[in-house]
């Protein structure tokens, strides 16, 4: 079966702070994604990682930033949170052409 | 990617099959036909996907019209566990890097005794 876990299920933290988000894969997927998830908008890509060290800005890249320095493991990193960022953050992981399998998500609050 | 549109909302007896449907319309020959449920506060969880032949997995079948305008999704025993809403979606896989996934509001199946 395919395993994405995302660092924490449950996260608050401060206006300003820096807020690190890890997702790690166990089925040697090329492709990571980032997602977050709110109310009557669905879902939005923030971020995908196509290889190791590779990037591409998804729908909503402002305010965040990521990491992908090995190929199971792909970090999103809120710079400075902001009470916007409050959301529903889930990681998903593909082959190159393949299905996206998610993780369960880490719901965010910035207070 | 093609857009969809689905019921916001279905009702299913439990043991009984839930027939989810999908209306696809602008659909092009390259894009394939995704569905996924989300339990709720869970991440999504991939059920099926089909281009043009009909689909049967352990979890669920896939029914696409001949000329791929429209799908459904059927749950043949449907139990209070596979409540939830369920997000069909249109995909093309390129030979690009990877496309995103864009879900839509989804249709909430309320399954009940």
């Amino acid at each position: 079966d395919v395993k994405v876990t995302q660092s924490s299920r449950y996260l608050v933290k401060r206006t300003g702070e820096k807020v690190f988000l890890e997702c790690v894969q166990d089925m040697d997927h090329e492709n990571m994604f980032w997602y977050r998830q709110d109310p009557g908008l669905g879902l939005r890509l923030i971020y995908f990682s196509y290889d190791v060290k590779m990037k591409e800005k998804g729908d909503i890249p402002e305010g965040y930033s990521v990491s992908r320095e090995k190929k199971e493991r792909f970090s999103l990193i809120l710079e400075s949170a902001s009470t916007n960022q409050t959301s529903m953050y889930l990681c998903a992981s593909s082959f190159v052409f393949g299905t996206q399998y998610f993780g369960p998500g880490t719901r965010l609050l910035v207070l | 990617d093609a857009k969809t549109t689905q019921p916001p909302s279905m009702d299913c007896a439990e043991g009984r099959a839930a027939n989810l449907p999908c209306n696809h319309s602008t659909i092009s020959g390259n894009e394939y036909v995704y569905w996924y449920r989300q339990i709720h506060s869970q991440g999504p969880q991939y059920i099926i996907h089909g281009l043009k032949n009909n689909e049967t997995n352990e979890m669920a079948s896939l029914i696409i019209t001949e000329d791929r305008k429209s799908s459904t999704l059927i749950l043949p025993h449907a139990t209070l566990r596979d409540t939830a809403v369920y997000y069909c979606i249109v995909r093309v896989v390129n030979t690009g890097t990877a496309s995103k996934l864009t879900f839509g509001t989804g249709t909430r199946l309320q399954v009940t005794l």
